[in-house]
Parts: C-alpha cells; sequence; structure tokens
C-alpha cells in the first residue's frame, strides 16, 4: 500500500526549512527518503527502522513516530541544490518491498 | 567505486523491435532491482534479483525479461513493447535482499525508453 505524503509541493527562499511528512495506514518496519533530481537518479537520503536506528547523511534530518506510522524530513536553512522531488518509501516487514509515495516537489529559489 | 551504470541512456523503439537494457554495478551488491518510472510519478517496482536468481516478479508482462547473467549485471530484454511502455527504466543494487527493508538502494541515472 502507498504510503501519502505532504505536501505535495513546496517552494521555499535559501536559508528556509520545510518539513515533509510521509504516513502509512499500515505498521511499518522501515522509512526511506530518497531524493531524485529532474533527470537523474533517486539518491539516498536516510533510512529509519523500527526500534530507533537510523542510516543517512549526517546533514539531514528525519523522525519516525512508530505508534502513529508518521515519519517526517527536516530541511534545515535550505540551498538550491535542496531542489528536487523527496520520495519516502516503506516496508512493513524486514523481509518487505520498498514501495515508494507519490513524492514531494521541492523548490528552491534565490 | 559507488556506481551503478545503465546503457543506453535513451532508446526510441518502435513496437516489432527486439531491444536491451543493461545495467552494472562493481559495489559487490548482491541484489539488483528492475524500476519503472513514468514522468511525476515515484519508481515502481518490477523485479529483484538476489544473488542471481529472480527473487521478486511484480507481475510484469511477458513483453519484458530480465536476466542476470552474474552478479555485476542485469538486463532487461525488451519485445513487442506498447507505447504505454514509454517510461524511465531505472536499475538499482542494494548490499542484500534478506533483510530489504533495511536496504539501501544505490539506483542507476535510468534508461528513458520511447515506445512508437
Amino acid at each position: 500500500q502507498q504510503p501519502v505524503q505532504s505536501p505535495q509541493a513546496v517552494i521555499l527562499r535559501e536559508g528556509e526549512d520545510a518539513v515533509i511528512n510521509c504516513s502509512s495506514s499500515k505498521a511499518l518496519y522501515s522509512v526511506h527518503w530518497y531524493r531524485q533530481k529532474h533527470g537523474e537518479a533517486p539518491v539516498f537520503l536516510m533510512i529509519l527502522l523500527k526500534g530507533g536506528e537510523q542510516k543517512g547523511h549526517e546533514k539531514i534530518s528525519a523522525s519516525f513516530n512508530e505508534k502513529k506510522q508518521q515519519s517526517s524530513l527536516y530541511l534545515t536553512a535550505s540551498q538550491l541544490s535542496y531542489s528536487g522531488t523527496y520520495f519516502c518509501g516503506t516496508a512493513k516487514t524486514s523481509y518487505d518491498k520498498v514501495i515508494f509515495g507519490p513524492g514531494t516537489s521541492l523548490s528552491v529559489i534565490p | 567505486d559507488t556506481e551503478v551504470t545503465q546503457t543506453p541512456k535513451h532508446l526510441v523503439m518502435g513496437m516489432t523491435n527486439k531491444k536491451s537494457l543493461k545495467c552494472e554495478q562493481h559495489m559487490g551488491h548482491r541484489a539488483m532491482y528492475w524500476y519503472k518510472q513514468k514522468a511525476k510519478k515515484p519508481p515502481e517496482l518490477m523485479f529483484v534479483y538476489s544473488y542471481e536468481k529472480l527473487s521478486i516478479n511484480e507481475s510484469v508482462p511477458s513483453r519484458f525479461s530480465p536476466e542476470c547473467p552474474n552478479s555485476s549485471l542485469l538486463n532487461l530484454h525488451l519485445h513487442a513493447l506498447q507505447p504505454e511502455d514509454s517510461a524511465l527504466y531505472l536499475c538499482a543494487s542494494s548490499p542484500w535482499r534478506y533483510l530489504s527493508g533495511a536496504n539501501v538502494l544505490t539506483f542507476g541515472a535510468g534508461s528513458r525508453l520511447t515506445v512508437l
């Protein structure tokens, strides 16, 4: 079942902060975050596992509320390079495939 | 080497053609994936190979035929495609298929396919 992402799109000025949310109606084992720039490959940002383990880039911050099956990606002091489409992916178990949400388009302008 | 390389970058084919997409990784990853991505949509899983064996087939039409000749290579053979198959085809790899819910995917840049 595909996770839900919000907002669908956001426009920021450089230096502003943003939060992207991802939620599921099913219990989750993991939440994954990827960013895809136009015409490029999706790039791994962060993975959050049930139980609290996280792996990802140092400058990326995210949270995973296991009780609510919700995750949030925090982008602070945004830079032009943050522009792209952010996908969250979720897996119900450690053996499950990752299903990606519809994406959030983020545009950072000068 | 932390790359997944896909060729060709662009492919235009007719509905009666036979063509192949190729993917290569040298990270020692033992799981490889094919995804299909339509414009402004998320990647959709097509196939997963784990230790060179087909692990997942997401009910993909038989006009798409995957092949994993060895642990570094993944092919997608295309035959008698339809215009609606036009999309970006992404290859990805991960360290292993087991515990896939905890795996980090490394994607290639994709092959953009147009079916006339």
